[in-house]
């Protein structure tokens, strides 16, 4: 059974950067399979960050790709995102997911974290 | 790239059948298989439900069922139950590696 443990900060200061790890039990991480990090705003919806693939090609919201860094870390079996220049938007509860994988793409997430809140207050 | 468009609320009885809409544009929904249905309850992590439009995951009841017509999808729950109660997304491949999710909706079982 995959599991996902994401671990964070908590709180971040305003203009920090955020930086998350999710340790990655059950599946090998070098395996074919892409990973991605999805938040929920309080009381609100989803919104897809980043997807990366265990080769290490990553996939960005255009809206906040500027500002997004995720990557993977085999040796430790965990995947990471870094998100620079934070503000209060950007409280939320930070999820990691391995995503089903056929043909070498994404299709959907299908085993998740159980995600961890990130307040950005000063 | 734009959220996908679902009802805030749909509701419905013990037995009875709901369908849940998510309507985007021919530069996601419309053109792509690649639609998927999230179950959150309170508290929890989502819980993949649908994929490609179609295909149920092991352990999903097929009690839930997904399709598409044009730029809408749409998730459909027969024979409801109390445990369905909970908040519902979709989500779609919206082209150029981007992917895009809807707003929610939250399911009231009566």
């Amino acid at each position: 059974q995959v599991q996902l443990q994401e671990s964070g900060p908590g709180l971040v200061k305003p203009s920090d950067t955020l930086s998350l790890t999710c340790a990655v039990s059950g599946y090998s991480i070098s395996s074919d399979a892409w990973w991605g990090w999805i938040r929920q705003p309080p009381g609100k919806g989803l919104e897809w960050i980043a997807y990366i693939y265990y080769s290490g090609s990553t996939y960005y919201n255009p809206s906040l790709k500027s500002r997004v860094t995720m990557s993977v870390d085999t040796s430790k079996k965990q995947i990471s995102l870094k998100l620079s220049s934070v503000t209060a938007v950007d409280t939320a509860l930070y999820y990691c997911a391995r995503s089903i994988t056929s043909g070498g793409w994404p299709h959907a997430f299908d085993f998740w974290g159980q995600g961890t809140m990130v307040t950005v207050s000063s | 790239q734009s959220a996908l468009t679902q009802p805030r609320s749909v509701s419905g009885s013990p037995g009875q059948s709901v369908t849940i809409s998510c309507s985007g544009t021919s530069s996601d929904v419309g053109t792509y298989n690649f639609v998927s249905w999230y179950q959150q309850h309170p508290g929890k992590a989502p819980k993949l439900m649908i994929y490609d439009v179609i295909k149920r995951p092991s352990g999903v009841p097929d009690r839930f069922s997904g399709s598409k017509s044009g730029n809408t999808a749409s998730l459909t729950i027969s024979g409801l139950q109390a445990a369905d109660e909970a908040d519902y997304f979709c989500s779609s491949y919206a082209g150029s590696f981007t992917w895009v999710f809807g707003g929610g909706t939250k399911l009231t079982v009566l």
